[in-house]
């Protein structure tokens, strides 16, 4: 079956960085996205990768090893706005987007 | 960049009766429209797939009956829960994409529904 794993929860500090991970398990690939979704909110694009290697955009970097089924979110000096769900997303061979559970992120000042 | 609005932004209505919601790509024609449901803390679920003049393809589970979807335009489409009832709360919302073959959606705000 297809899958998608990342972490539930996670807690940083305001000002530091912090890198969330998401494995995949889909039936071929055609690319990994990551969105980003305040509470009550739709979803919005961070990123989209389909080749091997790190994208910097900004404070937000994503980074895709396709061997590993693996990448991440990385972000910097991160602020309190930063605060959020992110959701890693896997398109499939059908072009069909598989979604994670999406990791709640939680900064402290 | 390209803006997907959504209307109504917040519903509630009584058990049995029908809501439309709307999606409207407001800066560019989308090919394919989606709508997706999420529950609180849950992840989106795609609910069904719509191409501009032809019908909905509906995600295993998703009674198309029940959950009525019109792509009459390359700028709108419309969804219409029928006969709601309280189990049907959800945050509803619909993304588009300028090809059926895409790198990127872009979402409309939600829809959130409560049925009473």
């Amino acid at each position: 079956g297809q899958n998608i794993d990342q972490p539930t929860e996670m807690t940083a500090t305001e000002g530091a960085i912090v890198q969330i991970n998401c494995t995949y398990q889909t039936s071929g690939f055609n690319g990994l996205f990551w969105y980003q979704q305040h509470a009550g909110e739709a979803p919005t694009f961070l990123s989209y990768n389909v080749l091997d290697g790190l994208e910097e955009k900004g404070r937000f970097s994503s980074f895709l090893s396709r061997s590993k089924g693996y990448s991440y979110l990385l972000l910097k000096e991160l602020q309190m706005k930063d605060s959020a769900s992110y959701l890693c997303a896997a398109l499939d061979s059908n072009y069909q987007l598989i979604w994670g559970a999406g990791t709640k992120l939680i900064i402290k000042p | 960049g390209a803006v997907v609005s959504q209307h109504p932004s917040r519903v509630i209505c009584k058990s049995g009766t029908s809501v439309k919601i709307e999606c409207r790509s407001l800066d560019f024609q989308a090919t394919t429209m989606f709508w997706y449901r999420q529950f609180p803390k849950k992840s989106l679920m795609l609910m069904a797939t719509s191409n501009e003049g032809s019908k909905a393809t509906y995600e295993q589970g998703v009674e198309k009956d029940k959950f009525l979807i019109n792509h009459a335009s390359l700028t709108l489409s419309t969804l219409t829960v029928t006969s709601a009832h309280p189990e049907d709360s959800s945050f509803y919302i619909c993304s588009a994409s300028l090809g059926q073959n895409y790198n990127e959606q872009f979402f409309g705000p939600g829809t959130r529904l409560t049925v009473l």
